[in-house]
C-alpha cells in the first residue's frame, strides 16, 4: 500500500513568493496533521483536520500561513508571502479514526532565499 | 514551553550495547508515547508506543519503560546494530484513550544515536 504521498519533495522559492505544498494521506484515514521541522524548533504541530475539517490551527504561526483539505484524498499547505525563515522541513502525517497512530511522509524540504 | 523534554541530545553506543533514551512530559492528561525513528532525508516512522495503564511493552529489540508517577518514559534498545544509527523522537498526545478523539503529537527535541561496530 502506498503511504503519506507528499509533493514537491524539494522547493526553493524567492522571500515574498507563494508556495504551495501537498499532500495525499493513506486512504481511508480520517485525520491529517501537518508538521513543521526545523534544527531551532524540532517537529511542531501545525494543523490537523479530521474528516476533511480543520480541528486545531493553533500551531500555525502567522496568517502568511493557511492549510486546506478539499477533499479525503488531498490537503494543501500555503505559505504567502514566504520568508526564509520559513525554511523548514514540512510533514504530512495522517492516522485511522480507530487508533491514534500517525504515519508520516517523506517530507518537503522548503528553502526561501 | 517544552512539554516534552528529551535526553540526551547525542549518544554513542558500541555494537550490541544497550543504548537508552529519556523522556519527561508534564501534561498529565497525556494518554499515548509514541517512540518515532528517523533517518536523514526520511520521515519519521513510528517505531513502538505505550499507553499509560501499562509499565513495559515490547517489540523486537525494542522496549519502553513507563513511570506514570514519574511522568517518565524511556527507550531501550536491546543488542544494537550500526543500522540502529538514526535520531530518535520521543512523542505525546492526549484524548484518544479518553474518548476525545486523535490529537496532534508534541515531540521531544530528538537524539541522535550512533551504534559503533
Amino acid at each position: 500500500d502506498a503511504g503519506v504521498i507528499q509533493s514537491p519533495r524539494h522547493e526553493v522559492t524567492e522571500m515574498g513568493q507563494e508556495v504551495t505544498l501537498r499532500c495525499k494521506p493513506i486512504s481511508g484515514h480520517d485525520y491529517l496533521f501537518w508538521y513543521r521541522q526545523t534544527m531551532m524548533r524540532g517537529l511542531e504541530l501545525l494543523i490537523y483536520f479530521n474528516n476533511n475539517v480543520p480541528i486545531d490551527d493553533s500551531g500555525m504561526p502567522e496568517d502568511r500561513f493557511s492549510a486546506k483539505m478539499p477533499n479525503a484524498s488531498f490537503s494543501t499547505l500555503k505559505i504567502q508571502p514566504s520568508e526564509p525563515r520559513d525554511s523548514a522541513v514540512y510533514f504530512c502525517a495522517s492516522s485511522l479514526v480507530q487508533g491514534p497512530e500517525q504515519y508520516f511522509g517523506p517530507g518537503t524540504r522548503l528553502t526561501v532565499t | 514551553q517544552q512539554q516534552v523534554k528529551q535526553s540526551p541530545q547525542s549518544l554513542i553506543v558500541q555494537k550490541g550495547g544497550i543504548p537508552i533514551i529519556n523522556c519527561a512530559y508534564e501534561n498529565t492528561a497525556f494518554d499515548y508515547f509514541p517512540w518515532y525513528q528517523q533517518f536523514p532525508g526520511k520521515g519519521p516512522a513510528l517505531l513502538i508506543a505505550i499507553r499509560p495503564d501499562v509499565s513495559e511493552k515490547k517489540e523486537g529489540r525494542f522496549t519502553i519503560s513507563f513511570n506514570k508517577s514519574a511522568k517518565q518514559f524511556s527507550l531501550h534498545i536491546m543488542d544494537s546494530q550500526p543500522g540502529d544509527s538514526a535520531t530518535y523522537f520521543c512523542a505525546a498526545s492526549c484524548g484518544f484513550f479518553s474518548g476525545g478523539g486523535a490529537d496532534g503529537l508534541t515531540f521531544g527535541k530528538g537524539t541522535h544515536l550512533i551504534i559503533q561496530p
